[in-house]
Parts: structure tokens; C-alpha cells; sequence
């Protein structure tokens, strides 16, 4: 099956750790992204990456690092330096063309206590 | 990007039609309207999107008007399982940036 997935679905640090989220595509995508979800509001840009070995900050990016090693890939780290990291995190890919429609994973929901 | 003002909520019966409604005053003519939806704790998923023109796909139908100012989504028949946020998002031509709302709360009941 073609898809995204994000693993895994609920995930708890404690403060002051990082913590990397994984976000695996096989659709064959150029294009992946990272949002951020808090309760009850809609989805915000962390990070997104167009092609391999390049990325870019999307409107909160501060507190947040990502890799693009390979295609299939976008792995994303929450840093002590984020100041609430406590989200559903969303990940999604697209092709690079017109339409962009994007296809979204599962969510990481992060608990940081 | 455009902004989008959608109502904070609707309800419809099962096997209505559902139309949900979306201001967009401030749309260019490259940006397009997209509409996703997302069921409580799940990734959104892709619906519809347009430009000028109606659109209509298996899931939902777009009218968009003349003036290009506002859209309606169309969901012809409702089930209990379109129970969901709609998000209504306006995307600049060349971009990759969604930019969410707080979307519709579409509740159908039976």
C-alpha cells in the first residue's frame, strides 16, 4: 500500500529532551512538510522540503530541525528549545507541480511532561 | 496568501446535502481554493480544489462564484462518516504553503 506513515502514534518526554519524530513516504514524492496541530486550531508550518538535501522554515520553525537524507524521508527534531512542544504533529508530501495536493500521515501526538 | 472565513460550525442530516461555505474577498487570479477535511485525531485529507471553473469530483462538488470572492462545497449526499472540520484554504499559484484555518466543525446526525 502507498501511504505515510509517522510512528510512533503517541509519544511522552520529559522536559528539557529532544525528541525526533519520523515521517516515511513511499508515493514517490518530491515534496514534504511538517506541521504542528494545538487543540482546537488549525495546522501551522514547521519545516518543508522540496527536494533531497534541502529544506525550508515554514512559519514556526523556531525550536525545530529537520534532515532531508533521502527522498523517502523527513525526519523531524523537537529541541529543548522549543517552548511548548506539547502537539499533534502532522507530516504530509505532494508532488512538486500544480495541484500539490497533500497527502497526510497519521500524526504524532507529543506529550512533553 | 488570501485569507479564508468559514463558519465555526454546521449541521446537516444524514442524506442531505451538505454546502459549506467559504469567503475569500481578497483572492488573486493565481490562487486557487483548496478544501480538506479532517476526522477528530487524523491527518487531513484532500477533497477538491479549483480555480475559476466548478469543479466536481467522487467526493464533493465546488462552486466557485464569478467573482471569485467566495466558494460553496458540495457534499451531495451526507453520511454520519463526513462528520468533520472542513478546512477551506486559498493557495497562491507556484507555492507549496497551505495555510490553515480553524475550518467548519460539520456535524451530520441521523
Amino acid at each position: 500500500d502507498g501511504g505515510i506513515t509517522q510512528s510512533p502514534k503517541y509519544l511522552f518526554r520529559k522536559e528539557g529532551q529532544n525528541v525526533t519524530l519520523s515521517c516515511e513516504q513511499n508515493l514517490n514524492h518530491d515534496a514534504m512538510y511538517w506541521y504542528r496541530q494545538d487543540p482546537g486550531q488549525g495546522l501551522r508550518l514547521i519545516y518543508y522540503s522540496q527536494i533531497v538535501n534541502d529544506f525550508q522554515k515554514g512559519d514556526i520553525a523556531e525550536g525545530y530541525s529537520v534532515s532531508r537524507e533521502k527522498k523517502e524521508s523527513f525526519p523531524l527534531t523537537v529541541t529543548s528549545a522549543q517552548k511548548n512542544p506539547t502537539a499533534f504533529y502532522l507530516c504530509a508530501s505532494s508532488r512538486v507541480d500544480l495541484t500539490n495536493e497533500q497527502f497526510f500521515g497519521p500524526g504524532t501526538r507529543l506529550t512533553v511532561l | 496568501d488570501a485569507k479564508t472565513t468559514q463558519p465555526t460550525s454546521m449541521d446537516c442530516a444524514e442524506g442531505r446535502a451538505a454546502n459549506l461555505p467559504c469567503n475569500h474577498s481578497t483572492i488573486s487570479g493565481n490562487e486557487y481554493v483548496y478544501w480538506y477535511r479532517q476526522i477528530h485525531s487524523q491527518g487531513p485529507q484532500y477533497i477538491i480544489h479549483g480555480l475559476k471553473n466548478n469543479e466536481t469530483n467522487e467526493m464533493a462538488s465546488l462552486i466557485i462564484t464569478e467573482d471569485r470572492k467566495s466558494s460553496t462545497l458540495i457534499l451531495p449526499h451526507a453520511t454520519l462518516r463526513d462528520t468533520a472540520v472542513y478546512y477551506c484554504i486559498v493557495r497562491t499559484s507556484g507555492t507549496d504553503k497551505l495555510i490553515f484555518g480553524t475550518g467548519t466543525r460539520l456535524q451530520v446526525f441521523p
